[in-house]
């Protein structure tokens, strides 16, 4: 119950299209969903989060969707640039100081 | 922007020995946590701490690891008698605690590759 789904293992896109990653979770309790990028060799950086309040949630070229019913979230890159090159984990979490839940991680790549 | 520092960037170690991995967290974060990642998999809980001790520990943590805050910056992983199968890249991550509004998000060090030989 403690797990975080996530796919797909891998995705591969020309520059300009729009890679989705979807995530998936079973604890009702979990109540923050951030999204990591890391790139090779660097830790994980925050990239967009949200919580179950709202269904969408948008920052620059970055959207969340989120469906509560279902519990299952996913990530959105508009307008992909090679620079987007990297994986990305979906988390979650639930209650202050509560441990973190990482998905496996999909590894995108952005073709020029 | 502050941020997490880690050292060394690279440890390479015996088996059996022993390792301490540093970490630093950011000045007004009240949590910190220890994350480890096998090469191209996924990112693992090891341990969080707050208030100078641990809050929630993975079956990971087993009684070869230890952390410690020996002062007010640093935050140290131990393993006491390291194994092949410790060979990863270990992250150190804090968090802000203080919004009313629940979780703050988890900012990460850029890692300590630990190679065991």
């Amino acid at each position: 119950q403690q797990q975080v789904k996530q796919s797909p293992q891998s995705l591969i896109v020309q520059k300009g299209g729009i890679p989705i990653i979807n995530c998936a979770y079973e604890n009702t309790a979990f109540d923050y969903f951030p999204w990591y990028q890391q790139f090779p060799g660097k830790g994980p950086a925050l990239l967009i989060a949200i919580r179950p309040d709202v269904s969408e949630k948008k920052e620059g070229r970055f959207t969340i969707s989120f469906n509560k019913s279902a519990k299952q979230f996913s990530l959105h890159i508009m307008d992909s640039q090679p620079g987007d090159s990297a994986t990305y984990f979906c988390a979650a979490s639930g209650g202050y100081g509560q441990n973190f839940v990482f998905g496996p991680g999909t590894r995108l790549s952005v073709l020029p | 922007e502050p941020e997490v520092t880690q050292t060394p960037s690279h440890q390479v170690t015996q088996m059996g020995q022993e390792v301490i991995l540093r970490c630093v967290p950011i000045s007004n974060h009240l949590y910190f946590y220890w994350y480890r990642q096998i090469l191209g998999q996924k990112v693992e809980f090891l341990v969080s701490f707050y208030n100078n001790e641990i809050s929630e520990k993975s079956e990971i943590f087993d009684d070869q690891f230890s952390v410690e805050r020996p002062d007010g910056s640093n935050f140290t992983l131990k393993i006491r008698s390291t194994k092949l199968e410790d060979s990863a890249m270990y992250f150190c991550a804090s968090s802000e605690l203080g919004t009313r509004s629940g979780n703050s998000p988890l900012h990460f060090g850029n890692g300590t590759r630990l190679t065991v030989t």
